[in-house]
């Protein structure tokens, strides 16, 4: 089974300077799809950006954008200009480009956003 | 808000019983995912529904049962309710279930408290 690593528990960031959050997956499939997500204290989980596999091209969502080394099978998420909105925690998430839909999620990360 | 609708919000039961959390879809989704997030964890995938058949199924223990009804709604069942199954159950929901464009869309959780 695939497995999505985050291995920063918490991060915090001042407001308006930029800050990455890692993530590491393990899989031997060639086409998949990764995903961020923010959870914020209200728990809702809210898709934030997506890279497709095949795409060499960095995804980016205005001041979200990632990292996407497929080769190292690691995809950052980098947050620019960091505000206290982006509070919350954040999820990397894979999945797999066959059949089925399911999700493997990481354990998140917690960002702090300081005034 | 993301179209995908649960109910209860929160749920407060005793070691032993039954409960039925229930997901309305997005309007025009045909894939139904269900979700569980311990407290401090990621979420892990229990199962999935497209158009009224199950999909795919994760570490769904056997006191869970789910099914998705004519209408698309979908309802999870837990039954023997242990203190471990304490959590967030979210449901979340896609247009087909395969395909390469295809993004999950949470609904706002079911906070379940066994005591």
């Amino acid at each position: 089974a695939q497995t999505v690593t985050q291995s920063q528990p918490e991060m915090s960031v001042q407001e308006a300077e930029t800050v990455t959050l890692s993530c590491t997956y393990d899989t031997s499939e060639s086409d998949y799809y990764l995903f961020w997500y923010k959870q914020p204290p209200s728990r809702q989980m809210i898709l934030v950006i997506r890279q497709e596999a095949y795409k060499q091209q960095n995804a980016t969502e205005n001041r979200f954008s990632v990292n996407f080394q497929k080769a190292a099978k690691s995809f950052s998420l980098k947050i620019s200009d960091s505000q206290l909105g982006d509070a919350a925690m954040y999820f990397c998430a894979y999945r797999s480009a066959g059949t089925g839909n399911q999700f493997y999620f990481g354990t998140g990360t917690s960002l702090t956003v300081i005034p | 808000d993301s179209g995908v609708t649960q109910t209860p919000k929160h749920l407060i039961t005793a070691t032993g019983q039954r409960v039925t959390l229930r997901c309305s879809p997005r309007s025009g989704d045909l894939s139904v995912y269900w979700y569980q997030q311990s407290l401090d964890q990621g979420l892990q995938f229990l199962i999935q529904y497209y158009n009224g058949e199950e999909r795919a199924k994760g570490n769904i223990l056997e006191r869970f049962s789910a099914q998705q009804f004519p209408d698309l709604h979908s309802e999870l069942n837990l039954s023997s309710l242990e203190l471990g199954d304490s959590a967030l159950y979210f449901c979340a929901s896609s247009a087909v279930g395969t395909g390469t464009q295809e993004t999950q869309y949470f609904g706002p959780g079911t906070r379940l408290l066994v005591l």
